[in-house]
């Protein structure tokens, strides 16, 4: 089963806005991790955000969690056409030692025009 | 530092025959994970290795599908016979130990007719 959804499934903008992508959960994790993926290629990691942390930062992504609501955001600033991708939340539930598991969304698709 | 690498990268087969993925993970990293991705869908971990042993396979056909990664370094995973449903992306991802992130190969894309 799949622990994240994202919203919205998809989102188009133009070139130098911001895209804002939200991603919902439903049981407690570890952390929270955010995938790009795009067409045709396998996912890059973008940033991992820990579950007694509220925000950070990474060059133009800024991601937040709110622990309460089970949820998380992920914001481009100023996007560029190479944004253009398939973008995942992945939860992270530590089964026990080394043994990380990841589970996906199902991805927001984001268009930037240029 | 190379990444993972994934082969074949394309695949077509008709229904009912076998096929086969190989995955070799970036040099140094325990921990293997092979994942479906169905068009549209996320990826859904279907086994993760930890060295030669398997950790978690609750999510693995296991009547269709088998994975290996006997020595340790590269993995197989095989489906034997192929479904329609099976047509979809196979991501396989390495992870060290000393982190939480997964590198992921780029896939093998299958389509069964």
């Amino acid at each position: 089963s799949q622990q994240g959804e994202e919203d919205p499934q998809a989102l188009s903008i133009q070139e130098g806005e911001n895209a804002t992508m939200n991603c919902s959960y439903k049981t407690s994790i570890n952390n929270l991790q955010w995938y790009r993926q795009n067409s045709g290629r396998g996912l890059v990691h973008l940033i991992l955000i820990r579950s007694n942390e509220r925000e950070k930062h990474s060059g133009r992504l800024r991601v937040t969690l709110d622990t309460s609501k089970k949820s998380s955001s992920l914001l481009i600033t100023a996007s560029r056409a190479a944004d253009t991708a398939s973008y995942f939340c992945a939860t992270t539930q530590n089964s026990g030692g080394s043994n990380y598991k990841l589970t996906f969304g199902k991805g927001t698709l984001l268009t930037v025009n240029p | 530092e190379a990444g993972v690498a994934q082969s074949p990268r394309y695949k077509i087969i008709e229904k009912r025959q076998s096929v086969a993925f190989w995955c070799n993970p970036i040099s140094g990293h325990a921990t293997l994970y092979w994942y479906q991705q169905i068009l549209g869908q996320g990826p859904k971990l279907l086994i993760q290795f930890q060295n030669n042993g398997v950790v978690d396979d609750s999510q693995l056909p296991k009547d269709r599908f088998s994975a290996e990664r006997l020595k340790g370094v590269d993995s197989t995973l095989k489906i034997q016979p192929a479904k329609l449903e099976d047509s979809a992306v196979y991501l396989c991802a390495s992870r060290p130990g000393s982190e939480e992130t997964q590198y992921f190969g780029p896939g093998t894309r299958l389509l069964v007719l």
